[in-house]
């Protein structure tokens, strides 16, 4: 069965600062990966995908992240971070039919 | 496309009383996703359909909990009766295949007192 884990349920940076949010996973089968970002009061939003092919990711404001299968590992980074960055990170798995989410990564934004 | 659309987006009810919590999948999206979300528990995934038949349930929580999907463009999530511990966010999420990502809706904020 496939998993998630994501480290560190919180995260605080300073604006301009490199954002780093960890997630590794657990699959008997190639993955298909996900990471989402949750504002407050709203619904799930993709920032990225891998699929197969080239193993660095890129999305949406700016956020990308690598695939690295020897280390089981998806991790998101960002190079500076913004006010407006912070809100609710969710890594996912996916094996052909299922979709498991970890249980989140809260990234906290400093002036 | 409107999205994933889910009502109500607020739920308050009296512990012992039946919920039902709707969704309306993306047309064209084969998969359908519930999902609750807790502080404590983060995001569980409850149940999904594929065209319309439930795949794996092994995430319902109990007996109490049931999911149905009568037609390509409409699910339900019914907790019967409920208590103040199902007081949580719950998701509904679509995708048209799989291995695909997921659309998912605003959710259903459930306050059982």
């Amino acid at each position: 069965a496939q998993s998630v884990t994501q480290l560190g349920s919180h995260v605080s940076v300073s604006e301009g600062a490199l954002v780093l949010l960890r997630c590794n996973y657990s699959s008997s089968v190639p993955p298909y990966l996900f990471w989402y970002v949750q504002y407050p009061n709203q619904g799930l939003q993709l920032l990225l995908k891998y699929t197969t092919g080239a193993t660095l990711v890129k999305g949406i404001n700016g956020f990308e992240a690598e695939f690295k299968k020897s280390e089981t590992s998806f991790h998101l980074t960002k190079p500076s971070a913004h006010m407006s960055d912070a809100a609710e990170y969710f890594c996912a798995v996916s094996t052909f039919q299922k979709l498991v989410f970890g249980t989140g990564t809260r990234l906290l934004v400093s002036p | 496309d409107a999205g994933v659309i889910q009502s109500p987006r607020h739920e308050v009810t009296e512990m012992g009383q039946e919920v039902t919590l709707r969704c309306k999948p993306i047309s064209g999206h084969d998969y359908l996703f519930w999902y609750r979300q807790t502080m404590m528990r983060g995001l569980e995934l409850l149940i999904y359909f594929n065209n319309n038949v439930p795949i794996d349930d092994s995430g319902m929580p109990e007996d109490r909990f049931s999911a149905k999907m009568p037609n390509a463009s409409f699910s339900t999530l019914k907790i019967q009766p409920s208590e103040p511990r199902d007081s949580a966010v719950y998701f509904c999420a679509s995708r048209p295949g799989f291995n695909t990502e997921a659309f998912f809706g605003q959710g259903t904020r459930l306050t059982v007192v």
